[in-house]
């Protein structure tokens, strides 16, 4: 069956960047694209962005554009997402979801929590 | 960009209760809407998609309607897991995917 499994939490202090990666199994990697979501403390789902594995093609929401980069490793069915100059406003749940055409995201995985201290 | 608004914002009801969930669109989408449920610490699941389509395995007490900028999410008896946050999301090709704010829905 179809599995995303995430990186575990992190802690960053305010500026620095983080890396998370959302690897599969159960499909071929390159047939679908890959979406991350984050969600902030008691707060909605935000859509940040996704990435076409076959090709690396991207597409970032505007609140993130020049912050967020996505990339896949097809060798190992991985997708990553990183974000840069990260400020406490970053705290949030970070989730991949796998776009199935035309059902929107309807496997995703179980989050990773990023926190921004000082 | 699209934006999503969801009424209510919260919303309380009792099982056995019918429950409806409006999201309206800044402009029109077609069909191009899903519906996600969202228990706490949980990924979303997702409920239906292209507005009407009811994703496999949830419930048919689960349902859509709508296009275009208005869509509604039905339940037509409230059962205890249901009690939950929805919320609408924008989906296509051609523009950002955006999510409606969420409606929470809790026991009465």
């Amino acid at each position: 069956q179809v599995q995303l499994v995430q990186s575990g939490a992190e802690v960053k202090k305010p500026g620095a960047s983080v890396r998370v990666s959302c690897k599969t199994s159960g499909y071929t990697f390159t047939d679908f694209y890959l979406h991350w979501v984050r969600q902030a403390p008691g707060q909605g789902l935000e859509w940040m962005g996704r990435i076409n594995p076959n090709s690396g093609d991207t597409k970032y929401a505007q609140t993130f554009q020049g912050r967020v980069t996505m990339t896949s490793d097809t060798s190992i069915s991985t997708a990553y997402m990183e974000l840069s100059s990260l400020r406490h406003d970053d705290t949030a749940v970070y989730f991949c979801a796998r776009e199935r055409p035309p059902v929107a995201t309807n496997s995703w995985g179980q989050g990773t929590l990023v926190t921004v201290s000082s | 960009d699209i934006q999503m608004t969801q009424s209510p914002s919260t919303l309380s009801a009792s099982v056995g209760d019918r429950v409806n969930i409006t999201c309206r669109a800044s402009q029109s989408i077609s069909k191009w809407l899903a519906w996600y449920q969202q228990k706490p610490g949980k990924a979303p699941k997702l409920l239906i998609y292209k507005a009407s389509n009811l994703e496999i395995g949830v419930p048919s007490s689960f349902s859509g309607s709508g296009s275009g900028t208005e869509f509604t999410l039905t339940i037509s008896s409230l059962q205890p897991g249901d009690f939950a946050t929805y919320y609408c999301q924008h989906y296509n090709n051609y523009s950002p995917w955006t999510f409606g704010q969420g409606t929470r829905v809790e026991i009465k």
